[in-house]
């Protein structure tokens, strides 16, 4: 059981240019996020979904774009990379129930610079 | 009014000592306060939570305090340990359309001397 993984672990772009970040969990969970941590500003939601097919914003969304096809996997896309998105990016994910909080488990993370 | 705000940012605390870390929220709707705690390189991890019907929760060294009328709570570490070292976010959350979305607070850099 390797709970969330994430790929790559590091990775630098060119401003304008675009990549994909990969997150996949085998725990059968039917919620996935994304965060991204700036220092000193906590972490902050940028896309949920709550099943396959289903995407919502969080809030920080503008220059990214989500989809979720399978339970396992959902993908982050950065369409045109700006200095601005350079952050540490987690993933999560939880079973998706009223009860307790909903525990969040997260992924490694990606460390991204745009240059 | 969707605010946690942490303090203090950065902790040096001596080996057996007490950290202690402190969160305040605004929105009254919250009913969920987790303590994440994350290594360098590494992603939180859940250290423990607490719900706003009781005033404290213990396990093992850490101990989460609530102040339902102020809006506050707290982690407490007891006896702390290099091994303590690490950043500490509290986060509040409520269910709300069909979700659990969670705000973090800011985070608090641990750093036990040995």
């Amino acid at each position: 059981n390797a709970g969330v993984t994430q790929t790559p672990k590091f990775r630098i772009l060119k401003i304008g240019q675009s990549m994909t970040l990969q997150c996949t969990q085998d725990m059968n969970h039917n919620y996935m996020y994304w965060y991204r941590q700036d220092p000193g500003m906590g972490l902050k939601l940028i896309y949920y979904s709550v099943g396959a097919g289903i995407t919502d914003k969080g809030e920080v969304p503008n220059g990214y774009n989500v989809s979720r096809s399978t339970t396992e996997d959902f993908p982050l896309r950065l369409e045109l990379a700006a200095p601005s998105q350079t952050s540490v990016y987690f993933c999560a994910s939880s079973r998706g129930t009223s009860g307790w909080g909903d525990t969040q488990y997260f992924g490694p993370g990606t460390r991204l610079t745009v240059l | 009014q969707q605010q946690v705000k942490q303090s203090p940012q950065s902790l040096i605390v001596q080996k057996g000592g007490i950290s202690i870390i402190n969160c305040a929220y605004e929105n009254t709707a919250f009913d969920y306060f987790p303590w994440y705690q994350q290594f360098p390189g590494k992603g939180p991890a859940l250290l423990i939570a607490i719900r706003p019907d009781v005033s404290e929760k213990k396990e093992g060294r850490f101990t989460i305090s609530f102040n339902k009328s102020a809006k506050q709570f707290s982690l407490h570490i007891m006896d702390s340990q290099p091994g303590d070292s690490a950043t500490y976010f509290c986060a509040a959350s409520t269910w709300t359309s069909g979700t659990y979305k969670y705000i973090f607070g800011t985070g608090t850099r641990l750093k036990v001397l040995a």
